[in-house]
Formats: C-alpha cells, structure tokens, sequence
C-alpha cells in the first residue's frame, strides 16, 4: 500500500519569506501526486497536481512542487507568502482508485 | 453553481444515537468519498463509491454505514457502534477512478460531529 509523510506538523514563518513543506511517499509504481489547501472549517481545494512531464508543477496562489522520482518526494514551495497563506496543507498520493493523505502541515504566517 | 453540499454543518449524538449526514453533487461525478479528519491524523477513508448501488469500505469502515441509491447522493450514518465519533467528516467526488484519468477530488464544506 502506498503511503505519504509529511515531515512537519507545523511551519511558522514570517510574511513575505520563503517556504517550503515536505513531502515524501512510497510507492512502487509510478504515482499521481497532489497538494490540497485547507482553510479553517473548510474542505479541501486543489494547490496543484503531478501527473506526468515536466516535474516543477505550478498551482494556484504562487505554489509550486517539484516531483524527485530518486527521492521520492514532492516538496512544495512559494518564495514569498502572505498572511492569507495561513491554512493547512495536504499532500496526497493516488492509489488504484482512492487517494491516500498525508498528516497535514499546519502552516503558520506572522506579520 | 456545481459542488457538493453537505449538511448539516454542526451536529451533535447522543449517547446510543445513530445520525446521517447527508452529500449531495450537482457535478455528475461517478465516485464519491467520505472522508473523517482528526487534528494530527489527517484524512482518513471510511468508505466510497464508484456507481450507483455499490461501495467499498476504506480504512476505518467500522461504526459507519453507507448508501447510493443515486448518483447524487451519498449519506453517512455513523451507528452507536462508533465509540468515538467526534470528527470533522468531509465528502468528496471525482470523475470517475482516480488513476483512470488523474482525476481530482472535489471537497464539500464538511461536517462536525460531537457528542453529547
């Protein structure tokens, strides 16, 4: 079965700094790989996804993730956030036919 | 405008008590999910749907049970069975199978349960 790790529960971070959160999978196949956006009380939105080609994957509100196949990881990053960026953030991998998630990263902006 | 509903927003059992809630799609999806988070846990599958009168458990299918009678619906009951039912519960759809098509999940708004 395939799993998905998120290294950090939470991320605290100034306005305007860079960020990246962490993401690692395991997997033996080839895998479809997701970030989703959780905002307080809300569902979940789509940040961005990979499927295939090229492996730096743009999303909505300035995020980005590069897919490393040798590290199995799928890392996404923003080089400046905003204190709207405040949310939780899932990372996902597709398995058959159901996506498995990862524990979620709470990240945290300060003005 | 097309999305998932789910309601109602809050929700609260007593001891002994099964509740439904309910997940409506106006998106003419085929599979449909349901989805409990716990703070520090993540998501977690409970059960879904790929077509109408047929579904599969997920990771954590005990306590709960599940319908699809119409493509459109798909309502969770969390039975007294379920010793700890306070969580947010999500519902979500897609096309069809993920892989088929790298399909996405649409989430509704999701629901709170608490117990009494």
């Amino acid at each position: 079965a395939q799993s998905v790790t998120q290294l950090d529960s939470q991320v605290p971070v100034f306005e305007e700094a860079p960020v990246e959160l962490r993401c690692n999978y395991s997997s033996s196949v080839s895998v479809y790989l997701f970030w989703y956006v959780q905002y307080p009380n809300q569902g979940l939105q789509l940040l961005l996804k990979y499927l295939s080609g090229s492996t730096l994957v743009k999303g909505i509100n300035g995020f980005e993730a590069e897919f490393n196949k040798s590290q199995t990881s799928f890392h996404l990053r923003k080089p400046s956030v905003h204190i709207s960026d405040t949310a939780e953030y899932f990372c996902a991998v597709s398995e058959t036919d159901k996506l498995i998630f990862g524990t979620g990263t709470r990240l945290q902006v300060f003005p | 405008d097309g999305g998932i509903t789910q309601s109602p927003k809050y929700l609260f059992r007593k001891e002994g008590q099964n509740v439904t809630l309910s997940c409506e799609q106006n998106l003419n999806h085929d599979a449909m999910y349901w989805y409990r988070q716990d703070p520090g846990q993540g998501l977690r599958l409970i059960y879904y749907s790929q077509i109408v009168n047929d579904f599969q458990k997920g990771d954590i299918a005990e306590g709960y049970s599940v319908s699809r009678e119409k493509k459109e619906s798909f309502p969770l009951t969390v039975t007294s069975a379920q010793k700890n039912p306070t969580a947010f519960y999500l519902c979500a759809s897609s096309i069809i199978g993920l892989r088929l098509d790298g399909g996405m999940l649409f989430f509704g708004s999701g629901t709170q349960l608490s117990v009494l």
